[in-house]
């Protein structure tokens, strides 16, 4: 079976570091490229960028360059989508999901909430 | 930027009726490049269709997609109960957009 495992919940503090993981199974990691996309509570899906794990080519939308730092490590099929500093803005449900051709996103994770409060 | 404006915004309709939901793009978008995808609540988001108008898998056929250019449209021709939900618009032109949304509740 194709999916796609995000990691757990988080509660952080402003200012903390952050990093969220998505694997990858039953399917060629490499060949197919991985996007996250940011629900904040109650509104829709925002991109924020876009990952190929073979050669870690990373696509940002203009929007979140520079917030945020998407990478990979292909040896054990995982994503990441990583914060050096959080802040309460940043609470959101996140998820990662996989580009078939066309582009559209075929397979989806089960989404990472992340909740930023002091 | 593309930015994709979806309408109306919430559609209230009664199972067995036939929901028609736009999705209208700022400017030109290949036709191979615009999807749909639908959410329920608590649950991540299911491609419904890609390429305007090819069902993905698993997706059955009272779900239709069509349009070109800068006017989108989803159908669904005979609600069921499992429908009622929000849908999204999503484009690719040198960058991603999704639209805001259509929610499609039970009248």
């Amino acid at each position: 079976e194709v999916q796609l495992v995000q990691s757990g919940a988080e509660v952080k503090k402003p200012g903390e570091s952050l990093k969220i993981s998505c694997k990858g199974s039953g399917y060629s990691f490499t060949s197919y490229w991985i996007g996250w996309v940011r629900q904040m509570p109650g509104k829709g899906l925002e991109w924020m960028g876009i990952i190929q794990p073979g050669d870690s080519d990373t696509r940002y939308s203009p929007s979140f360059q520079g917030q945020v730092t998407i990478s990979a490590d292909k040896s054990i099929s995982t994503a990441y989508l990583q914060w050096s500093s959080l802040e309460a803005s940043d609470t959101a449900m996140y998820y990662c999901a996989r580009q078939r051709g066309g582009p559209s996103f075929d397979v989806w994770g089960q989404g990472t909430k992340v909740t930023v409060s002091s | 930027e593309v930015v994709l404006t979806q309408s109306p915004g919430t559609l209230s309709l009664s199972p067995g009726e036939r929901a028609t939901l736009s999705c209208r793009a700022s400017q030109r978008v290949s036709s191979s490049y615009l999807a749909w995808y639908q959410q329920k609540p608590g649950q991540a988001p299911r491609l419904l269709i890609y390429g305007a108008s090819s069902r993905a898998t698993g997706i059955p056929d009272r779900f239709s997609g069509s349009g070109s250019g800068t006017d989108f449209t989803l159908t669904i021709s005979r609600l069921e109960p499992e429908d009622f939900a929000v849908y999204y618009c999503q484009q690719y032109d040198s960058s991603y957009s999704f639209g805001q949304g259509t929610k499609v509740e039970i009248k």
